[in-house]
């Protein structure tokens, strides 16, 4: 059982369209990590939220922190190529520094 | 940034036999790494946390005795697949966190293929 559900599992886009990847959880996190992934490497921080309700921008990408810190979301506008690979989010508790996956989101978006 | 190296980046192994996985973290010291295992198209499954000077915690479901961790100093911890079988081949990336923070830097990965 996956302890952080990530949905859509695999989104296929055309270049310039946007797009939501959500990451939802029953489980309080003390913060919440997105990641990107392309194949044969690790994965790469994006983003940390810390504070429920937090929004935080990185250029065309948007991550919001739910208010109750049990989910979050990742929205991209006017997608380009080069923002295709895996997405992950990962939940994290002060207490252990232990990181727990989300299910991956896999984009592709076509030129 | 911090950086995470692991060594090798791609190993092939008869089945049976034993790799070990180094992970070491470059310029900083890592009391607590930890190691994922991830299978194609699949997310990071986290395997065991491991610690400098202590016994490894093993995630439910992750055999200790066929897994062997050991984190020797506070920049290495190395992860070895004993009696390897083909079930066994994946991803394996190990990341380690700053001391006091949440976040995570991850090594690139280490592919084993068991034939």
């Amino acid at each position: 059982t996956q302890l952080l559900e990530q949905s859509p599992q695999f989104l296929s886009i055309q270049e310039g369209e946007n797009l939501t990847v959500y990451c939802n959880s029953s489980s309080v996190f003390s913060s919440l990590q997105w990641y990107r992934q392309e194949p044969g490497e690790g994965p790469v921080l994006l983003v940390t939220v810390v504070t429920g309700g937090e929004v935080k921008k990185l250029k065309r990408l948007t991550f919001q922190f739910g208010d109750a810190r049990k989910d979050s979301s990742l929205h991209i506008t006017a997608a380009q190529p080069g923002d295709t690979g895996l997405y992950l989010c990962a939940g994290a508790w002060r207490s252990s520094y232990k990181l727990i996956f989300g299910s991956g989101t896999r984009l592709l978006v076509r030129p | 940034g911090a950086v995470v190296s692991q060594h090798p980046s791609w190993v092939i192994c008869k089945s049976g036999t034993s790799v070990k996985i180094e992970c070491r973290s470059l310029d900083f010291q890592a009391t607590t790494m930890f190691w994922y295992r991830q299978f194609p198209k699949q997310s990071l499954m986290l395997m065991a946390t491991s610690n400098e000077g202590s016994k490894a915690t093993y995630e439910q479901g992750v055999e200790k005795d066929k897994f062997l961790i050991n984190h020797a100093s506070l920049t290495l911890s190395t992860l070895t697949v004993t009696s390897a079988h083909p079930e066994d081949s994946s991803f394996y990336i190990c990341s380690a966190p700053l001391a006091g923070a949440e976040t995570q830097y991850f090594g690139p990965g280490t592919r084993l293929l068991v034939l």
